[in-house]
């Protein structure tokens, strides 16, 4: 597409309930990344993929966090067993690589009651 | 690791010219970022620097100094949409791009008054 496309742009959940966010780079990028980002701060790095490969998942907070990018294009960030504290704007980029930098997408904003 | 450290706020007029700092330390370095980040949006690209000196871009340029771990993003002829965040970035682990994910630092709130 386009541009990066994430889904939904908000996700209102229940505490212990689990959620998928979805994320659409743009066609011919290699490699796509998510981030955290709290308000008021950069964004924290998760996990990243090369085509369908998980090349680092370091960020990712425990392990009720998972991703994967089955076909080397859509990816989803799953977070099982949602806390409050796993509250917050969750977005995903992708990258031809080098000095072209990352193209973010819009976001989910994932808020836990 | 990295560390990146940036202002959190800054303050500028319409018109002024602003400079944004950024110091780094990296075990391994190739390239520094500067991203654009208005109120609700999404980090946008601004820059790449890989050399040192100064890189031109319109009203925007950026500098690097690697000896010193030290960038700075420059804005000219400053506009009301100039107010954003402005984050500085840099590949962990040494790879730059595709080979690896960029550190943030945590973004330059930068305030436009007329």
């Amino acid at each position: 597409g386009a541009g990066v496309s994430q889904s939904p742009r908000y996700k209102v959940t229940k505490r212990g309930q689990d959620v998928a966010l979805r994320c659409d780079p743009i066609s011919g990028h290699v490699s796509l990344y998510w981030y955290r980002q709290a308000l008021g701060q950069g964004p924290e790095f998760l996990t990243y993929f090369n085509y369908e490969a998980q090349q680092d998942k370091s960020g990712l907070p425990n392990d009720r966090f998972s991703a994967e990018r089955p076909e080397g294009s859509i990816s989803t960030l799953t977070i099982q067993r949602t806390e409050q504290r796993d509250s917050a704007m969750y977005r995903c980029a992708s990258s031809l690589g080098g000095g072209h930098g990352y193209t973010f997408g819009s976001g989910t904003r994932l808020t836990v009651v | 690791g990295q560390n990146i450290d940036q202002p959190t706020e800054m303050t500028a007029t319409e018109g002024a010219i602003v400079q944004i700092n950024c110091t780094y330390q990296t075990s391994g370095f190739n390239g520094l970022f500067w991203y654009q980040q208005h109120a609700g949006e999404a980090p946008t690209f601004l820059s790449y620097n890989v050399l040192d000196g100064l890189e031109e871009k319109g009203r925007f340029s950026s500098f690097l100094s690697r000896s010193k771990g030290y960038s700075y993003l420059l804005l000219k002829e400053l506009q009301m949409k100039d107010s954003a965040s402005y984050l500085c970035a840099v590949p962990d682990t040494g790879y730059g791009g595709s080979q690896g994910n960029l550190i943030f630092g945590k973004g330059t709130k930068l305030s436009v008054k007329p």
